[in-house]
């Protein structure tokens, strides 16, 4: 099946280490998408990317990195800079096609920090 | 980047028709609305997107105002899988996307 994969579900790590969490996608979407989202608050955008090799920050992209080596991948690292980073990161991919189609979401991450 | 305004929540009795308000004032002429909902620790998932005219699928009915400053996402009829965060947001049509989303409607079924 086509879709958007996030691993894994739930991650502890201690504080100050840098985390990275994987997104991959088979649906060959060019644009993919990394937010963030706080208890009972909306999706806040981290990073974003339109094609390979390419990344632009979103709204919050302070202590976080990414990387777009591959179409199918576009992996986040929650690094030691980032001051409060236990939450739940969702990914998403969309095609660039238009009209504008669906974007599509992973599952999440549940990023907890102790 | 144009944004929209939701209610924070609303609640609905089951089995009855739900209307989900999204005013978008600044829409520009070639932006698409589209609706997404969030069940409780998942992501979230695509309803229904249009440009100016209504349109329908099996989840959901999207009525756009003529002057496409306001939509409505209509759900028919309501059950407890609706219970959900309902998101309206702008897509535009070209160049560099953000896909930003705000806070979201979260809708309440009372059984």
């Amino acid at each position: 099946d086509g879709g958007i994969t996030q691993s894994p579900k739930y991650l502890f790590r201690k504080e100050g280490q840098n985390v990275t969490l994987s997104c991959e996608q088979n649906l060959n979407h060019d644009a993919m998408y990394w937010y963030r989202q706080d208890p009972g608050q909306g999706l806040r955008l981290i990073y974003y990317s339109q094609i390979v090799n390419d990344f632009q920050k979103g709204d919050i992209a302070e202590g976080y990195s990414v990387s777009r080596e591959k179409k199918e991948s576009f992996p986040l690292t929650v690094t030691s800079a980032q001051k409060n980073p236990t939450a739940f990161y969702l990914c998403a991919s969309s095609t660039q096609e238009r009209p504008r189609a669906e974007a599509f979401f992973g599952q999440g991450t549940r990023l907890t920090v102790v | 980047d144009a944004k929209t305004t939701q209610p924070n929540s609303m609640e609905s009795n089951e089995e009855e028709p739900v209307h989900l308000p999204c005013n978008h004032s600044t829409i520009s002429g070639t932006d698409y609305i589209h609706w997404y909902r969030q069940l409780p620790s998942q992501g979230p998932e695509y309803v229904i997107h249009g440009l100016t005219s209504n349109v329908n699928n099996r989840m959901a009915s999207l009525a756009i105002a003529e002057d496409r400053k306001s939509s409505t996402l209509i759900l028919h009829r309501a059950t407890l899988r609706d219970a959900a965060v309902y998101y309206c947001i702008l897509r535009a049509n070209f160049g560099n996307e953000k896909l930003t989303f705000g806070t979201g409607t979260r809708l309440t079924i009372i059984p």
